[in-house]
C-alpha cells in the first residue's frame, strides 16, 4: 500500500540536543511538507519542498532544518536553537504543489523535551 | 488566501446529519474551499473540496453559497468515528494549505 511513514511515533530529547524526525513516502509525490501542532491549535508550516534538492521556509522555520536528497525522503532536524520544541510534528506530501486532491499526511511524531 | 471562520465546537447525535458551517467572506474567484478532518493524535485527512458547484463524495457533501462567501460540510449520517476536528481551508491553486483552529465535532450516542 502506498503511504507516508513517520518515525518514531514518540521521541524524547534532552535540552541542547539536536534530533531528526524521519518522513518517507512511496506515493511518488513531488511535494513534501512539515507542520507543527501545539495542543488545541491548528497546524503551522515549518518547511516545504516542491522538488528534490530544493526547499523553502514556512511560517515558523527558525530552529529547524531539512534536506531533500531523495524524492521519497524529507527529514526534519529540530536543533538546539528551537526554544520550545515540544509538539506534535506532521509530515505531508502532495502530487505537486497544487494537487487539488489534497495532501496525504503521516501519523505524526510526538516530540517531548525532558 | 482568504481567511475562514468556523464555530469552535458542535455536537451531533449519532445517525443524524452533521452540518458544519464555514464563513469565507473575502474569498476571491480563483480560491477553492477545502475540508480536512483530524482525529485525535492522527494526521489530517482530506475530505472534499470545491470551487463553485456543490460537491459530493463517499464521505461528505459540500454546499457552497451562490456568492461563495460561505459553505457547509454535510456528513449525512454521523457516527461516533466522525468525532474529530474539522478544518475549512480556502486557498488558491498552488498555494500551501494553511490550517486554522477548526471546529471540534462531537458525535454523541
Amino acid at each position: 500500500d502506498g503511504g507516508i511513514t513517520q518515525s518514531p511515533k514518540y521521541l524524547f530529547r534532552k535540552e541542547g540536543q539536536n534530533v531528526t524526525l524521519s518522513c518517507e513516502q512511496n506515493l511518488n509525490h513531488d511535494a513534501m511538507y512539515w507542520y507543527r501542532q501545539d495542543p488545541g491549535q491548528g497546524l503551522r508550516l515549518i518547511y516545504y519542498s516542491q522538488i528534490v534538492n530544493d526547499f523553502q521556509k514556512g511560517d515558523i522555520a527558525e530552529g529547524y532544518s531539512v534536506s531533500r536528497e531523495k524524492k521519497e525522503s524529507f527529514p526534519l532536524t529540530v536543533t538546539s536553537a528551537q526554544k520550545n520544541p515540544t509538539a506534535f510534528y506532521l509530515c505531508a506530501s502532495s502530487l505537486d504543489r497544487g494537487s487539488n486532491y489534497g495532501y496525504t499526511f503521516g501519523s505524526g511524531t510526538r516530540l517531548t523535551v525532558v | 488566501d482568504a481567511k475562514t471562520t468556523q464555530p469552535t465546537s458542535m455536537d451531533c447525535a449519532e445517525g443524524r446529519a452533521a452540518n458544519l458551517p464555514c464563513n469565507h467572506s473575502t474569498i476571491s474567484g480563483n480560491e477553492y474551499v477545502y475540508w480536512y478532518r483530524q482525529i485525535h493524535s492522527q494526521g489530517p485527512q482530506y475530505i472534499i473540496h470545491g470551487l463553485k458547484n456543490n460537491e459530493t463524495n463517499e464521505m461528505a457533501s459540500l454546499i457552497i453559497t451562490e456568492d461563495r462567501k460561505s459553505s457547509t460540510l454535510i456528513l449525512p449520517h454521523a457516527t461516533l468515528r466522525d468525532t474529530a476536528v474539522y478544518y475549512c481551508i480556502v486557498r488558491v491553486y498552488g498555494n500551501k494549505l494553511v490550517f486554522g483552529a477548526g471546529t471540534i465535532l462531537r458525535v454523541k450516542s
